[in-house]
């Protein structure tokens, strides 16, 4: 069955601290994916996408996030992480000749001052 | 582009009353999702609509759920009657192409049944 996994539900990082957050997908072809943000009471803004191509994506807000294959990972990182990156994320995984998404259950991140 | 509009932002009401959810979509965007969120079960994609026709409903929970699509440009979420377990986010999404192509999410209703 197609699936999504989120590891860390939680991650707390000082600002100016580098961040990845974790996603992997279980699927036999090669996905389409999507890193997207939401801060509280707001809703799901796309950071990044990958469809094809170059396998290192860069995002909105200094994101970027690598599609390894072989490891079925499409881990989202950022340098240096900013107290306004606090959010949760959500890393989302689409599939040819679906319309239809499968969301992980998201990572909410803390930065401390 | 004003992004996907959903109203109202927030709404209270009490267990057994009828609520309505709104959303206009992104206009060009042929492709509506309405999802669900709450803290115990994540995002549910509740129906999709393409070209204004409701493509997929499985995801609604219950028959006390509808949705409609009268045109391009405004779909509804209609609970009746409500209940407390109801009360979650409610998600609107648009997105351009059949299949897929990125989902462009609105800011969500807040929804309390009491």
């Amino acid at each position: 069955a197609q699936s999504v996994t989120q590891p860390d539900i939680h991650i707390t990082v000082s600002e100016g601290a580098s961040l990845e957050l974790r996603c992997n997908y279980s699927y036999g072809a090669t996905p389409y994916l999507f890193w997207y943000v939401q801060s509280p009471g707001q809703g799901l803004q796309l950071l990044l996408k990958y469809f094809s191509g170059d396998t290192l994506v860069q995002g909105i807000k200094g994101f970027e996030a690598e599609f390894k294959r072989s490891q079925s990972s499409f881990n989202l990182r950022k340098p240096s992480v900013h107290w306004s990156d606090a959010a949760e994320y959500f890393c989302a995984v689409g599939f040819s000749g679906t319309y239809k998404y499968i969301f992980g259950t998201g990572t909410r991140l803390k930065v401390l001052a | 582009d004003a992004g996907v509009i959903q109203s109202p932002r927030h709404e209270v009401t009490e267990m057994g009353q009828e609520v309505t959810l709104r959303c206009k979509p992104i206009s060009g965007h042929n492709s509506l999702f309405w999802y669900r969120q709450t803290m115990m079960r994540g995002l549910e994609l509740l129906i999709y609509f393409n070209n204004n026709v409701p493509i997929d409903d499985s995801g609604m929970p219950e028959d006390r759920f509808s949705a409609k699509m009268p045109n391009a440009s405004f779909s509804t979420l209609k609970i009746q009657p409500s209940e407390p377990r109801d009360s979650a986010v409610y998600f609107c999404a648009s997105s351009q192409l059949l299949g897929t192509d990125t989902q462009y999410f609105g800011p969500g209703t807040r929804l309390t049944v009491l």
